[in-house]
């Protein structure tokens, strides 16, 4: 089974540079979740979207921004990266915003600020 | 705000025994509890979850209760094997108007042979 994808899986930046991360949801799944894990953590809400709307908002820096596209894949813009801002990444998708539905992580991107 | 306290931090249990893992939440509003498995430097993987109108789960060896009253939910893993070690989160979501998940702060499970 399709699962979700994202890009780039590793990522090394310096201070003060720009990201961007990328992920594909499930086919068919209209609703998209991004979470940040620093070493050692528990994975942090960030940001949501649904059908290309911002759905909810977490822990996320004004440094951040994201967007889902018409074809329901998502970009997590980094601005302005910080040392703290070295983490995994990880996107989850699932059918429908709201209710009961399973969450599925995509394998994350790790990104790395020196 | 809401919060996901998780409990033990630590777990080592011998092959074949059986584990335990309890989680409490804060917003009485959650509706779903999943659990996902971890391991190094790896995607959260489901492995069961539970909704708030039943009490209990089970799926194989893995299965999850809820006592929606006390806010409590708890992992149960019964024949532990060496490759159910990793590290265990418990989530909970369905609080409010979308499906954000909030984790516990994870259980490093590990079973030694």
């Amino acid at each position: 089974a399709a699962g979700v994808i994202q890009s780039p899986r590793h990522l090394i930046k310096e201070k003060r540079e720009t990201a961007t991360l990328k992920c594909y949801p499930i086919p068919r799944h209209d609703t998209v979740y991004w979470y940040q894990q620093g070493p050692g953590q528990d994975p942090q809400f960030l940001i949501s979207f649904y059908e290309k709307m911002q759905s909810d908002k977490g822990s996320i820096p004004d440094r951040f921004s994201a967007q889902q596209f018409s074809d329901y894949h998502s970009e997590l813009n980094m601005s302005s990266l910080e040392l703290g801002d070295s983490a995994l990444y990880f996107c989850a998708s699932s059918l429908g915003p709201t209710g009961t539905y399973e969450q599925y992580f995509g394998p994350g991107t790790r990104l790395t600020v020196t | 705000g809401e919060n996901v306290e998780q409990h033990p931090s630590t777990l080592s249990v011998q092959e074949g025994d059986s584990a335990v893992i309890k989680c409490t939440y804060s917003d009485s509003a959650s509706n779903y509890f999943p659990w996902y498995k971890q391991e190094l430097g790896k995607r959260p993987q489901l492995i069961i979850d539970i909704r708030s109108n039943v009490g209990e789960k089970k799926d194989q060896r893995i299965a999850v209760t809820l006592n929606k009253t006390a806010k409590h939910f708890s992992l149960h893993i019964t024949e532990t094997q060496p490759e159910d070690s990793a590290v265990y989160f418990c989530a909970a979501s369905g609080g409010g108007a979308t499906n954000k998940l909030i984790f516990g702060t994870g259980t490093l499970l590990a079973v030694q042979p």
